[in-house]
């Protein structure tokens, strides 16, 4: 099971912030928060990630709080194409490899 | 920007048939994996490759799957003899490293959409 839970749908006025949230609570010293959307049925998208600090690139910024148990997704301009699933992920390690373990994400709907 | 790419997009086949899915990995990258995604479903985890081996496969990834890098760039993955609960979206993905760094974020391919029949 994903070890994430986020809301199972938003709003968001075009134009606006997106402020996407994602609880965490059972995450590990060493685990990274991933970002990951997926418009329609497209191939998940890469956002973001990071281990504590807050990161921001191109697409979005991602804040986590003081004791890494949630974390926000933020779209500072939000579009209509913005319009997705977005999933919050704990990475989980088996091996030498990284699974990605999906949950059902929060289904962001960008309004005209 | 380097991408992963997958054919066929979509295939029809009827219950019974074997089916090849192919994926090109981001050419640097080095490990390799296998999701799907059943229609209104979740996204799954089915298996991870590298060095020519798998790394891990989850419950779903039986006898009928498997996995191989028959050259340097492609990635495939064969389904034996289909059943309806195949049909799925199948996305390839690929990640520079496995380990605890940046490198580590695995990017996705557009998917195939698989229909048995």
């Amino acid at each position: 099971d994903a070890k994430t839970t986020q809301p199972p749908s938003m709003d968001c006025a075009e134009g606006r912030a997106a402020n996407l949230p994602c609880n965490h609570s059972t995450i590990s010293g060493n685990e990274y928060v991933y970002w990951y959307r997926q418009i329609h049925s497209q191939g998940p998208q890469y956002i973001i990630h990071g281990l504590k600090n807050n990161e921001t690139n191109e697409m979005a910024s991602l804040i986590i709080t003081e004791d890494r148990k949630s974390s926000t997704l933020i779209l500072p301009h939000a579009t209509l194409r913005d319009t997705a699933v977005y999933y919050c992920i704990v990475t989980v390690y088996g091996g030498a490899t990284n699974k990605l373990i999906f949950g059902t994400g929060t289904l962001l709907a960008v309004q005209p | 920007e380097p991408e992963v790419t997958q054919t066929p997009s979509h295939q029809v086949t009827q219950m019974g048939q074997e089916v090849i899915l192919r994926c090109v990995p981001i050419s640097n990258h080095l490990y390799f994996y296998w999701y799907r995604q059943i229609l209104g479903q979740k996204v799954e985890f089915l298996v991870s490759f590298y060095n020519n081996e798998i790394s891990e496969k989850s419950e779903i990834f039986d006898d009928q799957f498997s996995v191989e890098r028959p050259d340097g760039s492609n990635f495939t993955l064969k389904i034996r003899s289909t059943k309806l609960e195949d049909s799925a979206m199948y996305f390839c993905a690929s990640s520079e490293v496995a380990r605890r760094t940046s490198r580590e974020t695995q990017y996705f391919g557009p998917g195939t959409r698989l229909l048995v029949l």
